[in-house]
């Protein structure tokens, strides 16, 4: 089925350790969004890619690094994980420009311990 | 981004139309608004967007005022399944439309 891939679903690291959290849309989409959600708030914008080769700062980059590998796969790692990172982060991908709304993965779980 | 409130939360019995407002008094002439909604811990599914028209598909239909300063996202028919936190966004238009989302309005729907 069309849409977007998240892997892995559920995560638990330690703190200080490494890990990049992948990405795939299969909708030919220009545009490719990380996002965490912290319990009960709302979702915060980590990193954007607009095309492929290109990404920007979102509200939250702080720790994280993004990889726009290819039109298809945009990556998000945390080089040292800390507790606060421990979120729920999702993937999302649009045309550009966005009038058809975002397709959002279904999440990864990510615990810092 | 425009600003826009919502309320933090309301309630709607099985059948009956849920019409969920947003204020959005800071909106530019060539910004849409969108509507998300969020079911439990899912991704956020788009539902409807629009700019100056009254739009409808077939999930909901979107009511702009004239002065485009507020909307309503209506259920015509809210079922146990609608259940979800429901986010109104106005995103800065052209260019790359990053979705900056509030806390939402949770929606919880009830026999």
């Amino acid at each position: 089925n069309a849409g977007v891939t998240q892997t892995p679903k559920f995560q638990v690291l330690k703190t200080g350790q490494s890990m990049t959290l992948q990405c795939a849309q299969d909708m030919n989409h220009n545009s490719m969004y990380w996002y965490r959600q912290d319990p009960g708030m709302g979702l915060r914008l980590i990193y954007y890619s607009a095309s492929e080769g290109t990404t920007d700062k979102g509200e939250v980059p702080n720790g994280y690094n993004v990889s726009r590998l290819n039109k298809r796969e945009f990556s998000l790692r945390l080089e040292s994980a800390a507790p606060s990172q421990t979120s729920v982060y999702f993937c999302a991908s649009s045309e550009e420009p966005a009038n058809y709304g975002y397709t959002f993965g279904s999440g990864t779980r990510l615990t810092v311990v | 981004d425009a600003k826009t409130t919502q309320p933090t939360s309301m309630d709607c019995a099985e059948g009956r139309a849920a019409n969920l407002p947003c204020n959005h008094s800071t909106i530019s002439g060539n910004e849409y608004v969108y509507w998300y909604r969020q079911i439990h811990s899912q991704g956020p599914q788009y539902i409807i967007h629009g700019l100056k028209n009254n739009e409808t598909n077939e999930m909901a239909s979107l009511i702009i005022t004239e002065d485009r300063k507020s909307s309503t996202l209506i259920l015509p028919h809210a079922t146990l399944r609608d259940t979800a936190v429901y986010y109104c966004i106005a995103p800065v238009a052209g260019g790359y439309n990053k979705l900056i989302f509030g806390a939402g309005t949770r929606l919880a729907v009830h026999p």
